[in-house]
């Protein structure tokens, strides 16, 4: 498509629950980023694939957080046994190589 | 850790005034791209600055790169309600994985 789409927009899920949320990114982008973005906190870094090397996770907060990318095109981020304090809205980007990010239109979970 | 400074966090001014916003760093990043987001949407680039000194122009928009390539500003003439959004200054590290600042809460009233 003409931008990076994210699934589900909003999400609202107990605690304890897992979800899954899933970025579609712009065709011929290499480069997939999930960032989390919390009020008053700016933009945090969770992890980045990059083509076919290994995915840098540092940016994931705890082994709760995983997120795959199949085929070099769709990513889901999982978050499993969510807490409260996970409530955010989660962002996706895409680019080419060296380029400059295209952002989705996030997923806003709310975990009560 | 590389960390971005963005000031003021807020602002609020009147249709038709100029403003400045400032993004600063401890740390040299290779290049350096600022945002602009709208409520209940992702970040869209403005621009991305490279050489140190740099000065970039887009319409009513002006970015500065540091001659050090550690801080960057932002200044917008004769500002309009439709800039009003939040403004967000990024590094670019090791494998092109961004540093945000917190960002500029800019509301410009009519």
């Amino acid at each position: 498509g003409a931008g990076v789409s994210q699934s589900p927009s909003n999400k609202v899920t107990e605690k304890g629950k897992d979800v899954e949320l899933r970025c579609d990114p712009i065709s011929g982008h290499t480069a997939l980023y999930w960032y989390r973005q919390s009020l008053g906190q700016g933009l945090e870094f969770l992890i980045y694939f990059q083509g076919n090397s290994a995915p840098d996770k540092s940016g994931l907060p705890s082994d709760r957080f995983s997120a795959e990318r199949t085929g070099g095109s769709v990513s889901t981020l999982t978050i499993q046994r969510t807490q409260q304090e996970d409530s955010a809205v989660y962002l996706c980007a895409s680019s080419k190589t060296g380029g400059g990010y295209t952002f989705g239109s996030g997923t806003r979970l709310t975990v009560v | 850790t590389q960390l971005l400074e963005q000031s003021p966090q807020f602002l609020s001014i009147q249709e038709g005034e100029n403003l400045t916003v400032y993004c600063n760093s401890s740390s040299v990043f290779s290049s350096l791209q600022w945002y602009r987001q709208e409520p209940g949407e992702g970040p869209v680039l403005l621009v991305t600055v490279v050489t140190g000194g740099e000065v970039k122009k887009l319409k009513r928009l002006t970015f500065q790169f540091g001659d050090a390539r550690k801080d960057s500003s932002l200044h917008i003439t004769a500002a309009q309600p439709g800039d009003t959004g939040l403004y967000l200054c990024a590094g670019v590290g090791s494998n092109y994985k961004l540093t945000f600042g917190k960002g500029t809460l800019l509301t410009v009233n009519p």
